[in-house]
């Protein structure tokens, strides 16, 4: 079945560095690929999202780039801000032609701090 | 546009009772998904309905759980007979289309005592 694998966290940085967290997943198909952030105490919102191969979403200084060959979808922000701090996960869904559950399928999540 | 609205944002019930979430999704989306996150997991994906009918159900425990999303009205998570291991956080979400991006309600937190 689908699978999302994201590296565990917490993830601690420190404001202004790099962040990139791993995404790889397993599908039917070619899945859309996303990102969803989670702050305390809140539902999800969507991040950014990709629909094909070679795709990039991006949003608020997040990108990720959809790589079918490596079944990737790291997300990137070139300099994190404390405001930043949540919860990520990762997510994909099969196409109508492609079987699979009709819901998303998440990773576990990785938890992100940003200390000032 | 509201968005996806969840009452109540916080439920506590004593095991054995029963425990009922309402979803209402964002107005025009007529697909509705339910998921359940289980302290330190991801969401898990429950059921999916459209308007009267449930589609994929391949997530929902096979005891105790039951979805509906009648004609009018909010989309309803029912649990029967709840047990502390129902204990968790559900999140509705809905979406315009089959197999397109969801959008999530703020959740209903479940603590069965």
């Amino acid at each position: 079945g689908d699978s999302v694998t994201q590296m565990e966290g917490p993830v601690t940085l420190s404001e202004e560095a790099f962040l990139t967290i791993n995404c790889t997943y397993t599908a039917t198909g070619y899945p859309s690929l996303f990102w969803y952030v989670q702050y305390p105490g809140e539902g999800l919102q969507l991040l950014l999202k990709a629909t094909k191969a070679d795709d990039k979403g991006s949003n608020k200084g997040f990108e990720a780039t959809y790589r079918k060959e490596t079944t990737s979808f790291h997300l990137e922000k070139g300099s994190v801000q404390v405001s930043d701090s949540a919860v990520y996960f990762c997510a994909l869904i099969t196409p109508v032609s492609g079987g699979g559950a009709d819901g998303l399928t998440f990773g576990k999540g990785t938890h992100l701090i940003i200390q000032p | 546009n509201a968005g996806v609205m969840q009452n109540p944002r916080h439920l506590v019930r004593r095991r054995g009772q029963e425990a009922r979430l309402r979803c209402s999704p964002v107005k025009g989306h007529s697909h509705v998904y339910w998921y359940r996150q289980l302290p330190e997991e991801g969401l898990k994906f429950m059921v999916y309905l459209q308007k009267e009918n449930i589609i994929d159900e391949s997530g929902m425990p096979k005891e105790r759980f039951s979805a509906e999303f009648p004609k009018e009205g909010p989309s309803i998570l029912r649990i029967q007979q709840v047990v502390r291991g129902d204990s968790a956080a559900y999140f509705c979400a809905s979406s315009p289309r089959v197999k397109n991006e969801q959008f999530f309600g703020p959740g209903t937190r479940l603590t069965v005592l």
